[in-house]
């Protein structure tokens, strides 16, 4: 089983640069989050998706936009990169909210 | 604003030793999540839990809802258990959870 599967898995932008980052799960899961991990902070929530048709802003959500293309895939957009947006991105799903979640191997995102 | 707190943010031991990390948060949650994040950088859920104690194999996780504490136990610890260990916690009626900045164990064989 696959599980959470993101992709690229490494990344680098020049500032003002765009991309997408792609997140797909095979489990069904109605909950989808993105997160951003930085050295010394934990995990904190850009946007998340509780269904299908649905997204909501998270704890850091400037920069960045969203698309619940349908119930297995959920990715991110930077429409103009900055270095502040380097990090370590993680997609995760999970039937509902208070259930455990399941994450991605993450992307390594640099922006010079 | 909910808070996490894990302590310590380090910890370094032997091979075979009892190790506990500790999680306080600040209001009542739904749940308490323990997390495992690999050097390679992979997350798994290890437990989520609401009260009391559970436990699989050689990790324990307890919880204590008045206290807003919980505790994980790793008994017999082995190097292949180096990794950091996160504490998320869920609010009633919230689909997000806040994470703690987590605990770096090291192994040492």
């Amino acid at each position: 089983n696959a599980g959470v599967t993101q992709t690229p898995k490494f990344q680098v932008l020049k500032t003002g640069q765009s991309m997408t980052l792609q997140c797909a799960q095979d489990m069904n899961h109605n909950s989808m989050y993105w997160y951003r991990q930085d050295p010394g902070m934990g995990l904190r929530l850009i946007y998340y998706s509780a269904s299908e048709g649905t997204t909501d802003k998270g704890e850091v959500p400037n920069g960045y936009n969203v698309s619940r293309l349908n119930k297995r895939e959920f990715s991110l957009r930077l429409e103009s990169a900055a270095p502040s947006q380097t990090s370590v991105y993680f997609c995760a799903s999970t039937w509902t909210g208070h259930q455990p979640q399941h994450f991605g191997d993450g992307t390594r995102l640099s922006i010079l | 604003k909910n808070e996490v707190e894990q302590s310590p943010q380090n910890l370094t031991a032997q091979e075979g030793e009892f190790i506990t990390i500790n999680c306080s948060y600040s209001v009542g949650i739904s749940a308490l999540h323990w997390l495992q994040q690999h050097p390679g950088g992979g997350i798994v859920s290890l437990f989520m839990l609401s009260s009391g104690k559970k436990k699989h194999g050689r990790l324990i996780a307890t919880i204590n809802i008045q206290e807003k504490h919980s505790s994980l136990h790793i008994t017999a610890s082995h190097p292949r258990d180096s990794a950091v260990y996160i504490c998320a916690v869920g609010l009633f009626g919230n689909e997000k959870l806040t994470f703690g900045t987590g605990t770096r164990l090291t192994i040492i064989p």
